[in-house]
């Protein structure tokens, strides 16, 4: 079967770096997006990955081996609004997207 | 700048009745979702149109039905609501298979 494996929760502090995994066992790979999604509301993009390697976007990172089937996303500078639930996703190869269950982050002052 | 408008926010269903979800995006994307995400689980994929005229079942599809009538409008069709329907249901759309979806605000569905 097709699984995206997230942690359920993570706390962190207001100005540090949290890192926020995600492993993937799917019929093949056509990509890996992120997505930030707030209590309440839509799912909003934050990036995209197809190929190994990292891709900055300002204070977020994300990184993807597809030999490990790895991701992560890299939080720098946190701020008390990056409180939201961060959702992994993955096209497998009939490019349909597999979606995790999410990882709530809770950032304290 | 309306993006992707999703019609109604909330609603309470009784078992057995039936409703239809208004979706509808003004960015000209051929591709259209329908997902429905519930507590501590993933989005899982409803309906799925590569465009209009076409439509194709997603991993759940079963109790609901799609039409793609135009490239703007993919309404989500719910025959004889059951408490199992009980979800959260999210319409999205995107240019490409490839590139990032963008979603409604979400409706709130409760079947009694």
């Amino acid at each position: 079967g097709q699984n995206i494996d997230q942690p359920t929760e993570m706390t962190a502090t207001e100005g540090a770096i949290v890192q926020i995994n995600c492993t993937y066992q799917t019929s093949g790979f056509n990509g890996l997006f992120w997505y930030q999604q707030h209590a309440g509301e839509a799912p909003t993009f934050l990036s995209y990955n197809v190929l190994d390697g990292l891709e900055e976007k300002g204070r977020f990172s994300s990184f993807l081996s597809r030999s490990k089937g790895y991701s992560y996303l890299l939080l720098k500078e946190l701020q008390m609004k990056d409180s939201a639930s961060y959702l992994c996703a993955v096209r497998d190869s009939n490019y349909q997207l597999i979606w995790g269950a999410g990882t709530k982050l809770i950032i304290k002052p | 700048n309306a993006g992707v408008t999703q019609t109604p926010k909330f609603r309470i269903l009784k078992i057995g009745q039936s409703m239809t979800l208004q979706c509808t995006q003004d960015m000209n994307h051929n591709y259209m979702y329908w997902y429905r995400q519930d507590p501590g689980m993933g989005l899982k994929l409803i309906y799925y149109s590569v465009g209009a005229g076409i439509t194709d079942k997603g991993e759940v599809p079963n109790g609901y039905n799609v039409s793609r009538s135009t490239t703007e409008d993919f309404p989500l069709r719910l025959e004889l609501a059951a408490p199992s329907q009980t979800s959260v249901y999210f319409c999205a759309s995107s240019l490409t298979e490839n590139t990032e979806a963008f979603f409604g605000q979400g409706t709130r569905l409760t079947v009694v």
